[in-house]
Parts: C-alpha cells; sequence; structure tokens
C-alpha cells in the first residue's frame, strides 16, 4: 500500500531562519508527483510546491524549493527567511497512478 | 469562477441518521475524490473517482459510499452515521489522475456526529 511518511509532528523556528519539513513518500510507482500544501488555522488547503519524478530541476516557488532525492522517493519542503505567516500545518500529498494521499501533516510555528 | 463547491458547511447528525455531502466541481476535471480530516491530524483519502461510472475505495471507505453519474457531481453518502465520523470532509478534484495535476479543494464540510 502506498504511504506519505511526514517525521516532523510539530517545528518550531525562529522568524527569518530557514527551516526544512520532510516527506517520503512510499510507492512502487516509478511516475509519481509529490506535492506540499499549507493549512492554516482557518481550515482551507493552499497548493505551494509541485514535484514530478521526472523533473530534472528541483522545484522553486519564492520562499519555497523542493529537495528532491529521487532514490528515496523524498521531497523536503525547505521554506527560506520564515515569516510569522508561515505558521500553519504543512501536508506532503503524493500522487500515482492510483491515487492520491496525504501525510500526517507538520505544524509549523514560526517565533518572533 | 466556482472551482469546487461542498455542502453543506456545517452539519450535526444523530446517531443512525443517513445524510449526503454534496461536492460539485465545473473544471471538467475526471479526478474527484473525498477525504476526512480529524482534529490535528492529516487528510485521509475515503473514495476516489476517476470519470463517469468508474469510483473505487481509499484508506478509510467503510459507513461512507459514492457515486458519480456525471463528470460534475461526486457526493458521499453516510449510510447511518456514527460518532466516529465526527470529522472535517473535503471534497477535492484534479484534471486527470496521475502525477502532474494540482488538486483542487472544496472549503471543507464540519461534520458532527450526536
Amino acid at each position: 500500500a502506498q504511504k506519505i511518511t511526514q517525521t516532523q509532528p510539530g517545528m518550531f523556528v525562529q522568524e527569518k531562519e530557514a527551516v526544512t519539513l520532510d516527506c517520503t513518500y512510499d510507492t512502487s510507482d516509478q511516475s509519481y508527483g509529490l506535492f506540499w500544501y499549507k493549512q492554516p488555522s482557518s481550515g482551507e488547503m493552499i497548493f505551494l510546491i509541485y514535484q514530478g519524478s521526472y523533473d530534472e530541476q528541483n522545484a522553486t516557488e519564492g520562499r519555497y524549493s523542493l529537495n528532491f532525492q529521487k532514490a528515496r522517493k523524498s521531497a523536503n519542503l525547505v521554506i527560506s527567511a520564515s515569516q510569522l505567516g508561515d505558521s500553519a500545518m504543512y501536508f506532503c500529498s503524493g500522487s500515482s497512478a492510483s491515487k492520491i494521499i496525504f501525510g500526517s501533516g507538520t505544524r509549523l510555528s514560526i517565533r518572533p | 469562477n466556482a472551482g469546487v463547491t461542498q455542502t453543506p458547511k456545517f452539519q450535526v447528525l444523530k446517531t443512525g441518521q443517513s445524510m449526503t455531502l454534496q461536492c460539485a466541481q465545473d473544471m471538467n476535471h475526471e479526478y474527484m475524490s473525498w477525504y476526512r480530516q480529524d482534529p490535528g491530524m492529516g487528510l485521509r483519502l475515503i473514495h476516489y473517482s476517476v470519470g463517469a461510472g468508474i469510483t473505487d475505495q481509499g484508506e478509510v471507505p467503510n459507513g461512507y459510499n459514492v457515486s458519480r453519474s456525471t463528470t460534475e457531481d461526486f457526493p458521499l453518502r453516510l449510510l447511518s452515521a456514527a460518532p466516529s465520523q465526527t470529522s472535517v470532509y473535503f471534497c477535492a478534484s484534479s484534471r486527470v489522475q496521475g502525477a502532474r495535476n494540482t488538486i483542487y479543494f472544496g472549503e471543507g464540510s464540519w461534520l458532527t456526529v450526536v
């Protein structure tokens, strides 16, 4: 069975520091995508960034970037220069030939 | 842009009652799915559909039924509500099921079973 593993239930980071959130996708599919979503306290799911398994480059979107390790099927999210507004739950999602599943999430708290 | 629309947003049910959560999307997406999110937890896949007339079970399908008679609609039915089904439910859609497609979420439906 497929599984997304996020090993950090919660993290505290000082404002303006960079933070890395872990994600590993257990799948037998060779073609897959890894997504990151932010869920603030208001509850909506906000798409952040995507990495395809065949993409040559690591994905970047503004302050968000992915450290993609293909052999491990992991796509760790790096948030540079963290801001107070980054405090939220962060979910990693894996999409492949059969379904789209989510990890258990990481609660990120930014300290002023 | 309507995107993915879920109704109702809030619902309180008594144990044993049945109800249907509605989900509609206007983006002509083939892939639709339902997730539940318990407090402080991630999203767990209930059922999904890769096109009209095709549905399949996800990680936690028990107690729920779905159907996909049209591309636009993907209702989720609770057959006999139980307190364990108290959760926030998200409907989502994607252009086609596969690696490169961003998932669009509804705003969520808060369900309480008493």
